[in-house]
């Protein structure tokens, strides 16, 4: 069974700029989340999708989005880059709706660099 | 908000060692999660508490969620080199749904 699958793995952007970040569940999960991990801040949610619907959402401005397919697969859009959105980009999916205590699958990440 | 806080943020200790990390909130949480982050990879489910007082034990691992379901506590008993790794607890709020991450404890084991 395929795990979670991100891309790019890498990315470099300049301030300005705008980015988007590819998401494949695993196989059957309809329940997609994004977090940004940097050093100082830990993981930190930004939006969760179930059955292309935006269940919740995190405190990040709106140059911050997303999406969901009738695939599951998954995107967010990062516009107008800033230098702190510098950052390791996770995705997660799951078998289990939000509110349950299900296990988050987690990609291995799109790092962005914003010079 | 809902936060979880983790303690220490960072710590190193001689293989054979015991540990304990922390994870506080103010919050009372439907469940709580341990996972496990290696360099390059992403974050690995170790174990998911959900009963208030609730302990498991997996090999020299012992999760334990608090009574009034806002902290829990990971025991790591003779720590070994391949313990390494950024230990991060995750709850699911009993309003918000959304599953909320601390900011980890970074555990390095050294040989």
């Amino acid at each position: 069974k395929a795990g979670v699958t991100q891309t790019p793995r890498y990315l470099i952007k300049t301030r300005g700029q705008q980015v988007t970040l590819s998401c494949s569940p695993i196989s059957g999960h309809r329940s997609v989340s994004w977090y940004q991990q940097t050093p100082g801040q830990g993981l930190q949610f930004l939006f969760e999708y179930f059955s292309e619907t935006q269940r919740n959402k995190g405190n990040f401005p709106g140059r911050f989005s997303g999406r969901q397919f009738s695939n599951s697969r998954s995107e967010m859009n990062v516009s107008t880059l800033e230098l702190g959105d510098s950052a390791l980009y996770l995705c997660a999916s799951s078998s289990s709706p939000p509110g349950m205590a299900g296990e988050l699958f987690f990609g291995e990440g799109s790092r962005l660099t914003v010079l | 908000t809902q936060l979880l806080e983790q303690s220490p943020q960072f710590l190193s200790i001689q293989e054979g060692e015991n540990l304990t990390v922390y994870c506080n909130s103010s919050s009372v949480f439907s469940s709580l999660q341990w996972y496990r982050q290696e360099p390059g990879e992403g974050p690995v489910l170790l174990v998911t508490v959900v009963t208030g007082g609730e302990v498991k034990k997996l090999k020299r691992l012992t999760f334990q969620f608090g009574d009034a379901r806002k902290d829990s506590s990971l025991h790591i008993t003779a720590a070994q080199t391949g313990d390494t790794g950024l230990y991060l607890c995750a709850g699911v709020g009993t309003g918000g749904f959304k599953t909320i991450f601390g900011a980890g404890t970074r555990l390095f084991v050294k040989a």
